[in-house]
């Protein structure tokens, strides 16, 4: 069975901080494909990255990096110079790597970026 | 592009009636998603079809009966829901195995 770990239910910081959203996973497949969305206010998923179990470089995108590794079934995603636009639900999820699988989400982290 | 459009995106029904939701992508994907988000859990896979065919019932109970005439289109037949049923109804599609998921809107349920 899959299973998707986010420890913090919420995370508040003042905007221009840094922050970092945990993202823990078990799965017995040996290729599977680890997601992040983002859901604002207005409900709908916005997909932000994919990764294959077999890429375990980092990624970075403008303000947003993710931190892979394997050796501990994480991961993690950071916002540099947090903004009040990026205050939303954070969700991780997996899928494994034969069929048209479905997601596993986790159960999300509710990011509030004070001004 | 439109993407992946839902209708409606609310609403309200008795625990007797009979209610579609309906699901639709513009993207040329294989494959199509219902998920469920509800307040006290996470988003919940219910349905997945791949090639028009379904791939995976998540244990969902029969009131919730899905339908997928072509790759293109997705339904999701309600009768005779419970209040518990409220929540927000996500359609997905991908187009290929672990592919990004394009998410609609959502329908947002109200069962009465």
């Amino acid at each position: 069975a899959q299973k998707v770990t986010q420890a913090q239910t919420e995370i508040s910081v003042v905007e221009k901080e840094d922050v970092t959203l945990d993202c823990v996973y078990e799965t017995r497949d040996t290729t599977y494909y680890l997601f992040w969305y983002k859901q604002p206010p207005s409900g709908e998923l916005v997909f932000l990255i994919r990764r294959n179990s077999f890429d375990e470089q980092n990624e970075i995108s403008g303000r947003y990096s993710w931190n892979f590794q394997k050796s501990t079934s994480s991961f993690n995603f950071t916002i540099t110079a947090s903004q009040v636009v990026d205050s939303a639900v954070y969700f991780c999820a997996l899928s494994g790597g034969g069929g048209a699988d479905g997601l596993t989400f986790g159960k999300g982290t509710h990011l509030i970026i004070q001004p | 592009e439109t993407g992946v459009t839902q209708t409606p995106r609310h609403l309200v029904m008795g625990m007797t009636n009979k209610k579609s939701l309906k699901c639709e992508q513009h993207l040329g994907h294989n494959a199509m998603y219902w998920y469920k988000q509800s307040a006290k859990k996470p988003l919940e896979l219910m349905f997945v079809y791949n090639f028009k065919e379904q791939t995976e019932n998540n244990s969902v109970p029969s009131r919730f009966s899905p339908e997928c005439p072509n790759s293109s289109h997705l339904f999701l037949h309600l009768h005779t829901l419970q209040p518990e049923d409220s929540a927000l109804y996500l359609c997905a599609s991908s187009r290929s195995t672990g592919g990004q998921q394009y998410f609609g809107p959502g329908t947002r349920l109200t069962v009465t």
